[in-house]
């Protein structure tokens, strides 16, 4: 089946504590992307890759880092977590086609930071 | 810089009865147009899209949506609601001049409560 993963799908985790949420997609999409999901505000993306390699910050990087080292998975990576990022979290992945590009979703991950 | 925006924080309908869910945009020349739907515990799946052509975009599920220029809107619309349908929607779009890949938005997202 056609899907993207994500692990852990919930975590409470506390202030600093480095941790890592894993994303992996078996369609050979080059395009992966990493959003948070926040009341009121929609998704708004962290990071994305256009390929094996190659990130890019979105709208709200900050307190985030990524990597890319394989085209089927992308985690994302909290440093140092703060409570400010408790939220949902969801990776997902597309062929690009340059715009007009259909993302598939990983389940979510909802995170708390004490 | 682009934004959508969708008026209503909840919508609700009674089954067999048509849904509106309102989507307007701002965007630099024309746009890409989204729709995707939340389903409770699961991710964002893709409903329909709007790339050029013509205005009405019929998607899964029965859905369609319509695009209108003048009005920058593309609102979804199902004429026969089911309670299945109660959801949480999101509107997004990216310019078609722009290559990046960031720069798709998304709007806050409208709860679709289908009522028995």
């Amino acid at each position: 089946e056609a899907q993207v993963t994500q692990n852990p799908r919930y975590l409470i985790t506390v202030t600093g504590k480095k941790l890592t949420v894993t994303c992996s997609q078996n369609m050979n999409h080059e395009y992966m992307s990493w959003y948070r999901q926040d009341p009121g505000l929609g998704l708004r993306q962290i990071y994305y890759s256009m390929n094996v390699e190659v990130t890019d910050k979105g709208d709200v990087p900050e307190g985030y880092k990524v990597s890319r080292k394989e085209k089927r998975n992308f985690p994302l990576i909290l440093e140092s977590p703060s409570p400010n990022q408790t939220s949902l979290y969801f990776c997902a992945s597309s062929f690009w086609t340059g715009g007009a590009n259909v993302l598939t979703f990983g389940a979510g991950s909802r995170l708390t930071v004490l | 810089a682009q934004s959508v925006a969708q008026p209503e924080d909840q919508v609700n309908v009674a089954e067999g009865n048509p849904l509106t869910v309102k989507c307007t945009y701002s965007v630099s020349g024309n746009p890409y147009l989204f729709w995707y739907v939340q389903y409770p515990n699961r991710g964002l799946q893709f409903l329909l899209k709007y790339i050029t052509g013509d205005n009405l975009v019929k998607g899964s599920y029965g859905f369609e949506a319509e695009f209108n220029k003048s009005q920058t809107s593309f609102h979804l619309k199902k004429p026969s609601a089911l309670v299945s349908d109660s959801a949480l929607y999101f509107c997004a779009v990216r310019p078609i001049s722009s290559g990046s890949a960031r720069q798709l938005t998304f709007g806050s997202g409208t709860q679709l409560t289908v009522l028995p």
